[in-house]
């Protein structure tokens, strides 16, 4: 398996842009994470899904926020309207179960200008 | 609500030294605790996995150990190379919420 697959890998945009970041887990796995890193704040779960049903969005900074999962093997991460404070490293992951060994994709460096 | 936090958050060492991180939970009902390197710039790679039933996991230079009773783990580097030069990360998952990270111990082996 090809691991977790995230596109774009680097996305640039201006503030008021909207911006959707993609997801292929591991075939397979029934568990889908979506986390943000910053340097001040580390590496923050946003939401997770399992069986393509979103069980803990809590994370989710605010409304502009939102992701899905329309199947077993996709999932979108969009923020609309993007703002600069978004600019992070916005990472996938995907484990058989949630509470079991995780793996990670190689993210998304977002820059908010 | 599980906090984990990994002390020093910098460490620097000369080549071939043993070396310890080390990393607190605040809820001693983990599930897993898991270990991660990051490279600059890169994803995270699993590199440990404790289950909450076990004491220790050992992979080729790497063991990790796990005490819920004092909410800690360690992760034991032996023989430290330059390659192995990256962030530590630890994270731990209890009841039903996923992976809780620490800020991470960035670590530099010098040649």
């Amino acid at each position: 398996d090809a691991g977790v697959i995230q596109s774009p890998r680097h996305e640039v945009t201006e503030m008021g842009q909207e911006v959707t970041l993609r997801c292929k887990p591991i075939s397979g796995h029934n568990s889908l994470f979506w986390y943000r890193q910053t340097m001040m704040r580390g590496l923050e779960l946003l939401i997770y899904f399992n069986n393509n049903v979103p069980i803990d969005d809590s994370g989710m900074p605010e409304d502009r926020f939102s992701a899905k999962m329309p199947n077993a093997s996709f999932s979108t991460l969009k923020i609309q309207p993007s703002e600069p404070r978004d600019s992070a490293v916005y990472f996938c992951a995907s484990s058989l179960g949630s509470l079991s060994e995780a793996f990670f994709g190689q993210g998304t460096r977002l820059t908010v200008v | 609500k599980q906090e984990v936090t990994q002390i020093p958050a910098a460490l620097s060492v000369p080549e071939g030294e043993n070396l310890v991180l080390n990393c607190s939970f605040t809820d001693s009902a983990i599930y897993n605790l898991q270990w991660f390197r990051q490279d600059p710039g890169k994803g995270l790679t699993s590199l440990l996995l404790i289950q909450s039933s076990q004491r220790e996991q050992t992979s080729g230079r790497l063991n990790a150990s796990l005490d819920k009773s004092s909410g800690r783990s360690t992760l034991y580097i032996a023989a430290s190379q330059p390659g192995d030069s990256a962030t530590y990360l630890c994270a731990a998952n209890s009841g039903n919420t996923p992976l809780v990270f620490g800020k991470g111990t960035r670590l530099s082996v010098i040649a």
